[in-house]
């Protein structure tokens, strides 16, 4: 079954710098890749997602980016504020497998004012 | 638009008690529906899940069950909580039936089993 590791678990960075968090995945059958953000105490909610057909998608601060060849993805988000701060959540899903999301453990993000 | 209710939003349990938490969604039909749960400080543990009436599927085998009696609602049931037992327990619902199929969750329910 698939696979999806992520790092870095934590990730501390400045107000106004940016901050990246990369995720592999191990079956090629896979073809969507939602991310998600945990506040503190609160559900995960969908911020960004890119489908198996796409190399880049963008949204305002943040950005995902696909490499199917080395099966891995990146969430980038430029001009970090500290609202930023949360735990987020990679994952892949395949139709081959029922569409079921395989999560990646997540990632710490603090940004510091 | 789709809205997804949990109930209740937290719970405290003594050992051994039974368990019944219930999640909704509206506004969409024949939903896909998913049960997670996350210890404290986890990640996202993916319990059941449904796509359709009485049909579910179970991820992980453990002393939880879950049922679907109607088409969007979906109830985590135990006979007899344990301690492991405590943890947020995120209800989701997909589309279902697509290629990329969003999964949306609800907003939890946090059980602490004593």
């Amino acid at each position: 079954g698939e696979n999806v590791e992520q790092h870095p678990s934590t990730l501390s960075v400045q107000e106004g710098d940016s901050a990246v968090i990369k995720c592999t995945y191990s079956d090629s059958a896979s073809n969507y890749f939602p991310w998600y953000k945990q506040e503190l105490g609160k559900r995960p909610q969908l911020i960004i997602d890119i489908r198996s057909n796409v190399g880049e998608k963008k949204d305002q601060r943040i950005a995902v980016t696909l490499n199917k060849t080395a099966k891995h993805f990146s969430l980038h988000i430029t001009e970090t504020q500290p609202e930023d701060s949360a735990v987020y959540f990679c994952a892949a899903s395949s139709m081959e497998y029922g569409n079921k999301l395989v999560f990646g453990a997540g990632t710490i993000l603090r940004v510091k004012s | 638009s789709q809205t997804i209710h949990q109930w209740p939003a937290t719970l405290v349990q003594p050992v051994g008690s039974p368990l019944s938490l219930e999640c909704t969604v509206e506004g969409t039909s024949n939903p896909n529906l998913y049960w997670y749960r996350q210890a404290a400080g986890r990640g996202l543990q993916l319990l059941f899940y449904s796509v359709g009436i009485g049909q579910i599927s179970s991820e992980v085998p453990q002393n939880l069950s879950a049922s679907r009696p109607q088409d969007r609602q979906f109830i985590l049931s135990s006979k007899k909580l344990l301690l492991s037992d405590s943890g947020f327990y995120l209800c989701a619902w997909s589309a279902g039936g697509r290629e990329y199929d969003t999964q949306y969750f609800g907003p939890g329910t946090r059980l602490t089993v004593l």
